[in-house]
């Protein structure tokens, strides 16, 4: 199986605007969702459907797409919001496929 | 709130079957409006799905284990069950459960996780 493009890593200080890509064709007619998932935990769903974010998850989280690149913003970061962010869609075979994940660092 | 919790063995021998059962609680699995859903994530790397099954047992695997899975639901003990033949060391991963929505066929996102397993393949 393969895995979508992410970048492995973001740092960002706390207060500022972590953003995290995720890149295929998939995205130019499919939607987007991102997981969060802190160390030795199951992911949480934070984005679904390109921009919608569940209840419960903060403000600060928003996502958006723009071609074939869908991006998670994370803005004013928080030292909570350390953690790994994976991207899903679903492919044109119908197979559901994850990004390979970024570590979000907060210096 | 619905609650999944995954059960099986954590440790199978190379060339056996691994097999999993996750129970649902809170929520029925007889549901239109959900897909029961397999995530492997082994040790340090990202996350892989397995495969989906609908409550009418309509299922929609991953091509890359097609050949060794079987995924199946008892909606009358209110579980779905995963079972991998022919495993190898690559099998070794964390296994979660999840209810992923139902967009439309076969697209979904996976709103509810399992707290996962750990299973190891070792002779």
């Amino acid at each position: 199986s393969y895995e979508l493009p992410q970048p492995p890593s973001v740092s960002v200080s706390p207060g500022e605007t972590a953003r995290i890509t995720c890149s295929g064709d998939a995205f130019l007619n499919r939607h987007a969702h991102w997981y969060q998932q802190r160390p030795g935990q199951a992911p949480v769903l934070v984005i679904y459907k390109d921009t919608e974010r569940p209840s419960g998850i903060p403000e600060r989280f928003s996502g958006s797409r723009s071609g074939t690149i869908v991006t998670l913003t994370i803005s004013g970061v928080q030292a909570e919001d350390e953690a790994d962010y994976f991207c899903q869609t679903t492919d044109s075979g119908d197979t559901w496929v994850f990004g390979g994940g970024t570590k979000v660092t907060v210096l | 709130q619905v609650q999944l919790q995954e059960s099986g063995p954590g440790l199978v021998k190379p060339s056996q079957t691994l097999s999993l059962t996750c129970t649902v609680s809170g929520d029925s699995i007889n549901s239109g409006n959900y897909y029961w859903s397999w995530i492997r994530q082994p040790p340090g790397k990202g996350l892989e799905w397995i495969g989906n099954i609908y409550y009418s047992g309509s299922t929609n695997y991953n091509p890359s284990l097609k050949s060794r899975l079987t995924i199946s639901i008892d909606t009358s003990k209110n579980q779905f069950s995963l079972k991998l033949s022919s495993v190898t060391a690559a099998d070794t991963a964390v296994y979660y459960c999840a209810r992923a929505v139902r967009i439309t066929v076969n697209r979904g996102f996976f709103q509810h996780w399992g707290q996962g397993t750990l299973v190891s393949v070792s002779s």
